[in-house]
């Protein structure tokens, strides 16, 4: 089955860094992949739609300077959480469909990654 | 606009007893609908999907879903829960790039499961 694979799972970075997180369809080809942010208890919250070789789109409300996303293969798209603060601490999740199959085929998702900054 | 409604943020059942968890939705095209779990600090794992065939789907580890357009409903059930069961619950729909241009997905708020031995 499609496989996408998250990472780090877990990240602990100080208050204004930068963090990296990547994400990776490991046996099939993504155009489109999502990125979602999920709150304690909460759902998921899209951030920001990343498509292969443009730029993302964002969700109202985030900051595309804050999550930058890079979406450089048809495999890796990565969301860089710049100058960290704590209440950027949060599970992101990221998301893949497969390119080449019909419109109904489902999202598939990464373990996610715990943020905390402190 | 898309939307998702899980009544029941908490739902408990005793181990072998009847698992109903409720989605309903809103949509102004023919939607797709998907039922998830995710277990701690894991992602989401695929349990079923509605796409316009049969109304009754079949999923994974026994959970079943039937569609309902007149009820606008899509709840996800199975008939004997099990200690394993125990997890959070997501329904989700999708509007199959129709008015998003994308296939973006809206997720419900999520049911958490507990079974009691």
């Amino acid at each position: 089955g499609a496989v996408v694979s998250q990472h780090p799972s877990r990240v602990i970075c100080k208050s204004g860094t930068s963090v990296k997180i990547e994400c990776r369809s490991l046996d099939f080809q993504a155009t489109t992949m999502f990125w979602y942010r999920q709150f304690p208890k909460q759902s998921l919250m899209l951030m920001a739609t990343s498509n292969e070789g443009s730029k993302a789109t964002y969700e109202q409300g985030v900051e595309k300077d804050k999550f930058l996303i890079n979406h450089a293969s048809l495999t890796l798209s990565t969301l860089t959480v710049t100058s960290a603060h704590p209440e950027d601490s949060s599970f992101y999740i990221c998301s893949a469909r497969p390119s080449a199959l019909t419109d109904d085929s489902p999202l598939h998702f990464g373990n996610g990654t715990r943020l905390t900054v402190t | 606009a898309q939307s998702v409604t899980q009544l029941g943020s908490h739902v408990s059942v005793s181990e072998g007893a009847l698992v109903l968890l409720r989605c309903n939705y809103s949509s102004s095209v023919p939607p797709y609908l998907f039922w998830y779990v995710q277990y701690p600090n894991q992602g989401l794992q695929l349990l079923l999907k509605y796409t316009s065939a049969a109304t009754l789907v079949k999923g994974i580890n026994g959970f079943e879903a039937e569609f309902k357009k007149s009820e606008t409903s899509f709840h996800l059930t199975k008939p004997s829960a099990h200690m394993s069961d125990a997890a959070e619950y997501f329904c989700a729909v999708s509007d199959r790039g129709r008015t998003s241009g994308t296939y973006k997905y809206i997720f419900g708020t999520g049911t958490r499961l507990k079974v009691l031995a």
